[in-house]
């Protein structure tokens, strides 16, 4: 069956190294989101793409970084992980005809 | 941009009764409103979506009503059970294939 997988799902890491965080969809959807999730403040918008070497900024994009090389992947990077970005990880595709965004797991990060 | 309010952020409700959920929006260019669902420790999974040509749409005990000229749209459950509870997320976007923004979330608790 197609899904939507996130790895690691929990890591911890020390402040200032970088980190990347996997995500990959066998749906073949064009777009995909990653968002992170903290208590009070909802699902927050990272970065998204809509296709092959697409990317742009959502609303909490600074720290952060993607690439999309493939339709199946769209890793995220914290080029310097900072305390600031322990929170929940969620990445997420979508078709732009239905708009239904598909969850993946989530990746739990620690930054000490 | 766009902004989504969410009301309440927490809700107690007698297994039986039902639970409202109501959000407000405040770009009136926004035409797709999905309802998500997250248990605890889970991945948010749409449950209902509802579009602006459309003012309800109902799916057994889950229903959302849209009001284009308040800008507000509603979940409504009813009958709820204790699996009914979770953290509930409203999202709106705009035609065009923009990302959704989400509210803050409402956690409901049927109490049995």
């Amino acid at each position: 069956d197609a899904e939507i997988t996130q790895s690691p799902r929990h890591k911890i890491t020390e402040t200032g190294r970088q980190v990347t965080l996997a995500c990959h969809q066998t749906w073949n959807h064009n777009n995909m989101f990653w968002y992170r999730q903290d208590l009070g403040h909802g699902l927050r918008l990272i970065h998204y793409s809509y296709g092959v070497q697409d990317t742009n900024k959502g609303e909490v994009s600074d720290g952060y970084s993607v690439s999309r090389s493939n339709t199946e992947d769209l890793p995220l990077t914290l080029e310097s992980a900072a305390s600031s970005q322990t929170s929940v990880y969620f990445c997420a595709s979508s078709e732009p005809l239905t708009e239904t965004q598909y969850f993946g797991p989530g990746t739990r990060l620690l930054v000490l | 941009g766009e902004n989504v309010e969410q009301h309440p952020s927490t809700l107690s409700v007698q297994e039986g009764d039902s639970a409202v959920i109501k959000c407000t929006y405040s770009d009136s260019a926004s035409n797709y409103f999905p309802w998500y669902k997250q248990e605890l420790g889970k991945r948010p999974q749409l449950i209902i979506d509802i579009r602006s040509n459309v003012g309800e749409k109902k799916d057994q005990r889950i229903a959302v009503t849209l009001n284009k000229t308040a800008k507000h749209f509603s979940l409504h459950i009813t009958e709820t059970q204790p699996e009914d509870s979770a953290v509930y997320f409203c999202a709106a976007s705009k035609a065009g294939n923009t990302p959704l923004v989400f509210g803050k979330g409402t956690r409901l608790s049927v109490i049995a």
